[in-house]
């Protein structure tokens, strides 16, 4: 266990509805990261808080995709109108400063 | 679980030996570098890592080698065990960007 909490661990959806998922981070880690990561590939970057501000974000992320972190603890990530090609799993990871990172176990999405 | 990595390269090595899983990095301007484990169903677990202003880090059972003249990390196992079975992932940090390259999967014949 990292101490990098991430629910729900799995996810089944059907196509069109909107999903939540939820990260805690280790307690004093300012900077928060998702990723996506699909079968065969490695995680591939979403986007990128330092506290609460959200300071990166891929330009491959389509607009249905929306992260939160409100006080700089907990972040959240949003995906509207799911499509089948949302499946994935969505990592977290956390880290202070310019330190290793550490992931959480991740959110699988499976999109029906 | 779920399997990961099923269409990675893969090393198969024998218990026992010694692993070197190969990475090559894009960005010139990458300051830090770490190698991750992922087993099934997990979320990568970090091994070790190094600074750009170093070309050798060793950890137990583990050294990371860097040469930045040809952009390129290697992750050296010794003594090769069936719990090191698992896809490896080294990342590169720029700025406050940490980004993945793709992984190898790890085979450990007993």
């Amino acid at each position: 266990d990292t101490g990098v909490s991430q629910n729900p661990r799995h996810k089944i959806t059907k196509r069109g509805q909107n999903v939540t998922f939820r990260c805690d981070p280790i307690s004093e880690h300012n900077r928060l990261y998702w990723y996506r990561q699909t079968l065969g590939q490695g995680p591939e970057f979403l986007t990128y808080f330092q506290n609460e501000a959200q300071l990166e974000k891929s330009r491959l992320l389509s607009d249905r995709f929306s992260a939160e972190r409100p006080k700089g603890s907990f972040s959240t990530l949003e995906i509207q109108r799911t499509e089948q090609g949302d499946s994935a799993m969505y990592l977290c990871a956390t880290r202070q400063g310019g330190t290793e990172a550490f992931f959480g176990q991740g959110t699988r999405l499976t999109v029906v | 679980g779920e399997s990961v990595g099923l269409h990675l390269p893969t090393l198969s090595v024998q218990e026992g030996d010694n692993s070197i899983i190969n990475c090559a990095y894009s960005n010139s301007a990458s300051d830090y570098f770490i190698w991750y484990k992922q087993e099934s169903g997990k979320g990568p677990q970090f091994i070790i890592d190094i600074r750009s202003n170093m070309d050798k880090r060793q950890g137990q059972r583990v050294t990371v080698l860097l040469n930045k003249t040809v952009k390129h990390l290697s992750l050296q196992i010794a003594a090769t065990q069936p719990g090191d079975s698992a896809v490896y992932f080294c990342a590169e940090n720029a700025g406050n960007m940490l980004t993945f390259g793709g992984g190898t999967r790890l085979m450990v014949k007993p």
